[in-house]
């Protein structure tokens, strides 16, 4: 089982373009939760797909959306990238009973 | 409290020492607990959930007690090793309609270095 994978690992981007990162979840598991982890802080939740819906959002602007795909994987855009984008982003998966999140290495995102 | 809080935000100790953390957070429609350790550049690693009163929960050197009427959880560990060297998240389900599968809310972490 290769847990949860996510790429790129890396990515440079200029401010005002746009930025698609990708998980794939853990074998079995079928919801999908997105994090921002900026320098020195603890990971912020931006939101949970579950059967390729959002089930629950944090306190993003709409240029963060998502998608879920059948198979279960994710897709993280963000529109318009401001400076202040910079972060860590991690996806984290679950089965929706345990409650338990397992979370990917991050896409470390630097916006110039 | 309104928030999920950590204490220290750094800790440096050294080989063979005990030491323990903070992760303070509401105590009013607490559902879960949870611990994870985050060695550098690789993924969060999950320790305990933990979800009842009086829950002590330990995994080899490393244990972890729960509070919830008064909203805090320790987390310990017994002769620590440079292995340990970590960041030490706690989150919680808050404002997540009392489930688990909600949104976690994260403590800003513990930095535990641990000297040879």
């Amino acid at each position: 089982d290769a847990g949860v994978t996510q790429s790129p690992t890396h990515l440079i981007k200029t401010r005002g373009q746009q930025v698609t990162l990708r998980c794939s979840p853990k074998s079995g598991h079928d919801t999908v939760s997105w994090y921002q982890q900026a320098l020195g802080q603890g990971p912020q939740f931006i939101f949970q797909y579950y059967e390729e819906e959002e089930r629950q959002r944090g306190n993003f602007p709409d240029r963060f959306s998502g998608h879920q795909f059948p198979n279960y994987s994710s897709e993280l855009n963000v529109n318009a990238l401001l400076l202040g984008d910079s972060a860590l982003y991690l996806c984290a998966s679950s089965d929706g009973t345990s409650g338990e999140q397992f979370f990917g290495p991050g896409t470390r995102l630097t916006v110039l | 409290i309104l928030n999920v809080e950590q204490s220290p935000q750094s800790l440096h100790v050294q080989e063979g020492d005990s030491t323990n953390f903070t992760c303070s957070f509401p105590s009013s429609n607490f559902y879960a607990l949870h611990w994870y350790r985050w060695e550098t550049a690789k993924s969060p690693e999950a320790l305990f959930v933990m979800t009842l009163n009086g829950d002590e929960k330990k995994k080899g050197r490393i244990s972890a007690t729960l509070n919830t009427k008064e909203g805090y959880s320790y987390l310990y560990i017994k002769g620590s090793q440079p292995e340990d060297s970590a960041t030490y998240l706690c989150a919680s389900p808050l404002f997540s309609g009392g489930t688990s599968y909600g949104k976690l809310t994260f403590g800003q972490g513990t930095i535990l270095t641990v000297h040879p």
